[in-house]
């Protein structure tokens, strides 16, 4: 299975700013996801990201608080703008193989303060 | 809404005993059920999954229990030990396997 490589894996930020994290796989990968993890709580999808396409977002997300890039077929960046402290959570990239394999990196915990 | 619904929501087991987490759903269209461990500061880890053409599928220790007809699949731990302590997710997928849709997540402590 792919291998991801997720940074940074954590990150304290202030209120009102934005933060990019990266998502890098050791495999090229045609769907790229993106979650979210509140504390205690269980993985809510973000964004789909597919490269060459803009990415579908989840109800209750949109683009312009979350816009993600998907330059190439191994990398994806989850932006989270203008943040404010219900924005701390963990953030998940996840991808998945053509035989409903998913692999999920080990996650960006935030915390905005 | 939720589509998978897993309970319980904790669960602490002895050393040696049987964990069993259980998880439903509503959704027809979903055709892969698989089964995911969440160890602190991790991402989640595939642990067993299952297809509904099949009633049961066992990996080592651990036992997927499949019900079609009910809509329900049970993960089962045999002989539970502590490193077993984990979060447990279930999950479920369309078809197409483009979307994940998770279970609410059980945190499982195994004591000694």
């Amino acid at each position: 299975s792919a291998v991801i490589s997720q940074k940074p894996s954590r990150d304290i930020c202030q209120r009102g700013t934005s933060l990019t994290i990266q998502c890098q796989v050791d495999s090229q990968v045609t769907m790229m996801f993106w979650y979210r993890q509140q504390p205690g709580q269980s993985l809510t999808l973000i964004a789909t990201a597919n490269q060459g396409s803009e990415a579908t977002y989840e109800s209750g997300f949109v683009i312009d608080k979350f816009p993600i890039s998907r330059p190439n077929l191994t990398f994806s960046t989850l932006t989270v703008s203008n943040m404010s402290p219900e924005d701390s959570s963990i953030y998940l990239c996840s991808v998945t193989d053509s035989n409903y394999g998913y692999t999920f990196g080990s996650g960006t915990r935030l915390t905005v303060v | 809404q939720q589509q998978v619904k897993q309970s319980p929501q904790s669960l602490i087991v002895q050393k040696g005993g049987i964990s069993i987490i259980n998880c439903a759903y509503e959704n027809t269209a979903f055709d892969y059920f698989p089964w995911y461990q969440q160890f602190p500061g991790k991402g989640p880890a595939l642990l067993i999954a299952i297809r509904p053409d099949v009633s049961e599928k066992k990996e080592g220790r651990f036992t997927i229990s499949f019900n079609k007809s009910a809509k329900q699949f049970s993960l089962h731990i045999m002989d539970s030990q502590p490193g077993d302590s984990a979060t447990y997710f279930c999950a479920a997928v369309t078809g197409g396997g483009n979307k994940l849709t998770f279970g609410t997540g059980t945190q499982l402590k195994v004591e000694l």
